[in-house]
């Protein structure tokens, strides 16, 4: 069965710290990776990742993908407390636009 | 640019009932995807819809139907409502789905009683 695993599910640190956040895949017909931020409701779209070691970098955040290993990992440097949210991982198909989410990792920065 | 629309925001709906949840998603997006998110089961793929087609579906039970009309905005419908299915109802557009983004809306509250 296809699934996507994401670790730890919750995770407490401290304000500048740096977090890095797992996802783990089992997924016939992988495609590509995505990474969400949901904070309240509408997750925000972070990153897709299509090929294996290339690092994609958003100012604080960054993210690579192991298509040998099936995982991808987000980090988060410098954390600040707009970071806490859930940090949702999904794996896309490549056969149509389905897609497959992990339980996500809550993040919450102390300050 | 207007973001994805989700209606209504809240619903709460008695077992055995219907509901019919909408999405309107980013002008010029085509595809629309749904999902279900609940505590104890994540962010669960329901269906996506291009060009008013269903290109793939999740394994939902079949009182869980959707349909995309020709302006791309999209209706998700739920008969004989089971307490189980209280979930925020999250819609996602995206260009054509698969090698571009999806956005996601605000998503519907349902709670069933």
């Amino acid at each position: 069965e296809d699934k996507v695993v994401q670790s730890p599910l919750s995770l407490v640190v401290h304000e500048g710290d740096t977090v890095t956040l797992n996802c783990s895949y089992e997924v016939t017909n992988f495609r590509s990776l995505l990474w969400y931020k949901q904070e309240k409701k509408a997750p925000t779209f972070l990153f897709m990742l299509t090929s294996s070691g290339i690092e994609k970098k958003s100012g604080r955040l960054s993210s690579i993908l192991d298509k040998k290993e099936l995982f991808s990992i987000l980090n988060i440097t410098a954390t600040q407390t707009g970071d806490s949210a859930i940090y949702l991982c999904a794996a896309v198909y490549s056969s149509a636009s389905k897609i497959i989410f992990g339980s996500g990792t809550r993040l919450s920065i102390r300050p | 640019k207007a973001g994805v629309t989700q209606t209504p925001r809240y619903l709460i709906k008695t077992r055995g009932q219907q509901v019919t949840l909408s999405c309107s998603p980013i002008s010029g997006h085509r595809s629309v995807s749904w999902y279900q998110q609940t505590p104890g089961q994540g962010l669960q793929f329901l269906f996506e819809y291009f060009s008013e087609t269903q290109r793939n579906k999740g394994n939902f039970p079949g009182r869980f139907s959707g349909r995309q009309f020709s302006n791309s905005r999209s209706e998700m419908n739920v008969s004989t409502l089971e307490l189980g299915d209280s979930a925020l109802y999250l819609c996602a557009s995206s260009l054509a789905g698969r090698d571009y983004g999806y956005t996601f809306g605000s998503g519907t509250r349902l709670t069933v009683v």
